[in-house]
């Protein structure tokens, strides 16, 4: 009975670099989402995706990020040219339909 | 712009008391609304949800109210067990966007 699965668990980057964030969705969802949480906030919605399909990228940076969700693998989220204000807890999350969602563990990125 | 608020950061109960988490919200869109409980380094894990054309829903020790004249809700937990004690978020569904809308998030102790 997997879950919503996220790796790495915890990803370190200097400044400058790249990071990228996997997610593969619970067994059976075709809706991805992106979140971002900063210490001592909420999660923040970044992108909704579907297969090869972005839905929804209201709430993703203008600049560095982007996100995809391929007919195979899992859905990535890629941030290039990392600066420190990216260092946050990178939450997926996925849907059978639009409704409940149920989240992955968490990629905590720390930029140095 | 905060549409989702929770204005109680922590909260502080009895065991086998009753603990009562409030959520206000401003955007009249939003039709769905979901609790979620968060332990340190893991992922939000899905509670109970409502939708806007009901005023209640209960799942076992959990009960959520919603009052839409008022925008407000409210997730009663009785009784309180040790294992409640966590970090309670409150979001939304509509509004425009296909993400949730969450608040800051209120944490829960439940005392001894």
């Amino acid at each position: 009975n997997a879950g919503v699965m996220q790796n790495p668990r915890h990803l370190v980057r200097r400044r400058g670099q790249e990071a990228r964030l996997r997610c593969s969705p619970m067994k059976g969802h075709s809706h991805v989402y992106w979140y971002r949480q900063l210490p001592e906030e909420g999660l923040k919605f970044m992108v909704y995706l579907q297969k090869e399909n972005i839905i929804d990228e209201s709430g993703m940076p203008k600049e560095r990020f982007s996100a995809e969700f391929p007919k195979e693998g899992p859905s990535i989220l890629r941030i290039q040219q990392v600066v420190r204000g990216d260092s946050a807890a990178y939450f997926c999350a996925s849907s059978l339909r639009l409704g409940e969602q149920y989240f992955g563990p968490g990629t905590r990125l720390t930029v140095t | 712009d905060q549409q989702v608020k929770q204005n109680s950061p922590s909260l502080s109960v009895q065991e086998g008391r009753i603990s009562i988490l409030n959520c206000d919200y401003t955007n009249s869109m939003f039709d769905y609304f979901l609790w979620y409980k968060k332990y340190p380094a893991e992922g939000p894990t899905f509670l109970i949800s409502i939708s806007s054309i009901k005023d209640k829903n209960e799942d076992g020790r959990f009960t959520v109210f919603l009052n839409k004249s008022a925008k407000h809700l409210s997730l009663h937990i009785v009784p309180s067990q040790p294992g409640d004690s966590a970090v309670y978020f409150c979001a939304a569904m509509g509004g425009g966007a296909d993400g949730l809308t969450f608040g800051k998030g209120t944490h829960l102790i439940i005392q001894p």
